[in-house]
Formats: C-alpha cells, structure tokens, sequence
C-alpha cells in the first residue's frame, strides 16, 4: 500500500542519453510535484501539477519536460542528460490548499556519467 | 536565493539529550513545515506550524515560529537513536503550492 511510488530507484546512463522516470500516488491527491536534492542535500521544486495542469515550473531546463496522464501519475522525461543532472529525483504529491502537507516518494537516484 | 537557512549544519548528540535545530527565512510565509529525510529516503512531514501560532507540540517535538524574526525552531526531547536523520524547514508563501526548503540539519544520535 506504498503511497508514492517512483522508478526506477536508480538510474544511470551517458551522457547525451533520454532517460524517464515514472511516479504514481494512490493517496486521491490533486497535485503532484517533482523536487531535485543536489550532492549537498538542497531541494528544490522543479514542477508542481494540479488535476494535470501545470501550476509551478521553475527555472529548469527545457530538456526537462513533465507529463501528468492523470491525477495519480506524474513523470519526468529528461532529454539530451549532462553529467550536472545527476541527483536524487523526487516525486511528491498532496491535496490542494495552503496548509496541506507533502507526500514524498521514495526517490530515483541518477547518475549520468 | 529564497531558500531558507538551517543551523547547526550537523548536531551530534547523546541518546536521552534533546536536539534543537533552527531555520531562518527571507520573506514573509503562510505556514512553515519541518520534515525528515533518514538516509537514502523520502521526506516524511513531523508539523506544521501556521503564520498565527507561535508553538505547537507533537509527541516529542515543539516547534516554535517566531515571524518578526523569521525563524523557527525544531525540538526533540529524549533523543533516541531512530531519530538519526537530516531535518528540514520548509516555507510556504502566499497561497501558492509551492514549499521553499531550508538546507537542513543532519542529525545524529549516538546509542
């Protein structure tokens, strides 16, 4: 009965290689987000969709591009990786409003080398 | 950078001690949440503390909020090993979604 779910757990690749990862909530949230922790442990948000419309999208690189088929799944596709894209990758979801909380995933660790 | 600040980067301690971890912000929030990451997972949300309250109390944690300073803090009485892990603050802003997190404070609790 995992809540958030991610995969793969780890991933690494070559550089210049197209690389996806999948995240599914069966927790009935509306909104899901996608977060990069870096090497020193900084997180930041990278997307956020809300009943599958886009709502955040930070500074990210186009190469980045997210996918929300539904409301319970929300992917990240990764064109044309570089060796700064390595990071920990995390999926997180929750219900709409200000004083809700997040739900994380388990996190897909990527190394592009 | 809008992301918040934590100290001590690092805090080891003995088990039955208590752990205070504090966060600093920029701008002014809405709420300001405290999560933990154990090794190699995901974050797990411990409370929540809203722009209007001033402490608030979960089990072992107290958490309190202090606006005119912008900061925050994060305390865990009677430390136990289990509470081995990094912590973060996080913010939310106005009515967005979006959670600005601190850089966090690895936590450890020596048996």
């Amino acid at each position: 009965d995992t809540a958030v779910s991610q995969t793969p757990k780890y991933l690494v690749t070559q550089m210049g290689n197209d690389k996806s990862i999948k995240c599914e909530q069966n927790l009935g949230h509306d909104t899901m987000y996608w977060y990069k922790q870096d090497s020193k442990k900084f997180l930041k948000i990278m997307f956020s969709y809300n009943n599958k419309e886009l709502i955040i999208n930070e500074t990210v690189p186009n190469r980045f591009s997210p996918k929300s088929p539904d409301k319970a799944h929300l992917n990240l596709h990764i064109n044309s990786l570089e060796l700064g894209d390595s990071a920990v990758y995390f999926c997180a979801s929750s219900r709409t409003g200000s004083y809700e909380t997040q739900y994380f995933g388990p996190g897909t660790r990527l190394l592009v080398l | 950078s809008q992301q918040g600040e934590e100290d001590p980067q690092a805090l080891s301690i003995q088990e039955g001690e208590n752990a205070t971890m504090n966060c600093s912000y920029k701008t002014s929030i809405n709420n300001l949440q405290w999560y933990r990451q154990n090794s190699g997972r995901g974050l797990v949300h411990l409370i929540l503390i809203r722009s209007n309250e001033r402490e608030k109390h979960s089990g072992r944690l107290r958490v309190t909020l202090d606006t005119s300073k912008k900061s925050s803090s994060l305390l865990i009485t009677a430390s136990r090993a289990a509470d081995t892990a990094s912590y973060f603050c996080a913010t939310r802003q106005g009515a967005t979604n979006k959670l600005i997190f601190g850089t966090g404070t690895l936590l450890a609790v020596q048996p």
